[in-house]
């Protein structure tokens, strides 16, 4: 089982619908947690940090459940430009694990 | 600008003549790591350091040698490279020495090895 797993997707949602991705990890030692945007083979970008009291920028929000060892992405009021791929990242010991990633179409 | 760079961005060569991939950054980072990204298995980290002559391996590191003389450089090397080899590999450095902090990553390196 990988440490970090991702549903691939891909999700294909029309324009200004909401929506969620989750990722779970397995390691319990997992320290930080992020989720990050590529775009097409380009170098993958922070899109926010993830902590246990949720937070929130813009339309996007990110939770993080350390009981069930899942973070979360909701997406609200989705836009064109939100397509990418999405990739939930995990620190621990040191080390960056990296989960496959999950692809979103946005449809206009 | 702070950024990361790599070079070269394309490279194609043969099995066995050994390359350097370079990667440099101007933010001051302590946290510098190398990746590869293969289609079906995403991001994987092939070694990574913590500080200047401090690194460790990552869950990839067969085959491939990093060093860290100086803070802001972190070369990439394949002594003899091999087919497998073929990817798109990425640098990246963050602030402090553990990795917590937001990755920058450099544009990539595509490399073929033929």
């Amino acid at each position: 089982r990988k440490e970090v797993e991702q549903d691939p997707g891909p999700f294909n949602v029309p324009e200004g619908a909401t929506v969620a991705f989750n990722c779970t990890y397995s390691n319990s030692a997992s320290q930080s947690f992020f989720w990050y945007r590529q775009d097409c083979r380009k170098e993958p970008k922070l899109l926010m940090s993830v902590y246990s009291s949720g937070n929130e920028d813009g339309r996007f929000t990110a939770q993080l459940n350390r009981a069930s060892q899942y973070i979360s992405l909701l997406i609200r009021d989705s836009k064109l430009s939100d397509s990418a791929t999405y990739l939930c990242v995990v620190n621990r010991d040191d080390k960056i694990i990296f989960g496959k990633g999950t692809r979103l179409h946005i449809l206009p | 600008e702070a950024q990361v760079t790599q070079n070269p961005r394309y490279l194609i060569t043969v099995t066995g003549k050994k390359l350097t991939v370079t990667c440099s950054q101007n933010m001051n980072h302590e946290y510098m790591s190398w990746y590869r990204q293969d289609p079906g298995l995403g991001l994987r980290q092939i070694y990574y350091s913590m500080n200047v002559e401090v690194t460790d391996k990552g869950d990839v590191p067969e085959g491939y040698k990093v060093s860290r003389k100086e803070k802001r450089n972190f070369p990439l090397i394949l002594e003899s490279p091999s087919p497998n080899q073929t990817s798109l590999y990425f640098c990246a450095s963050s602030f402090g020495t553990s990795g917590t902090g937001e990755q920058f990553f450099g544009p990539g390196t595509r490399l073929t090895v033929l």
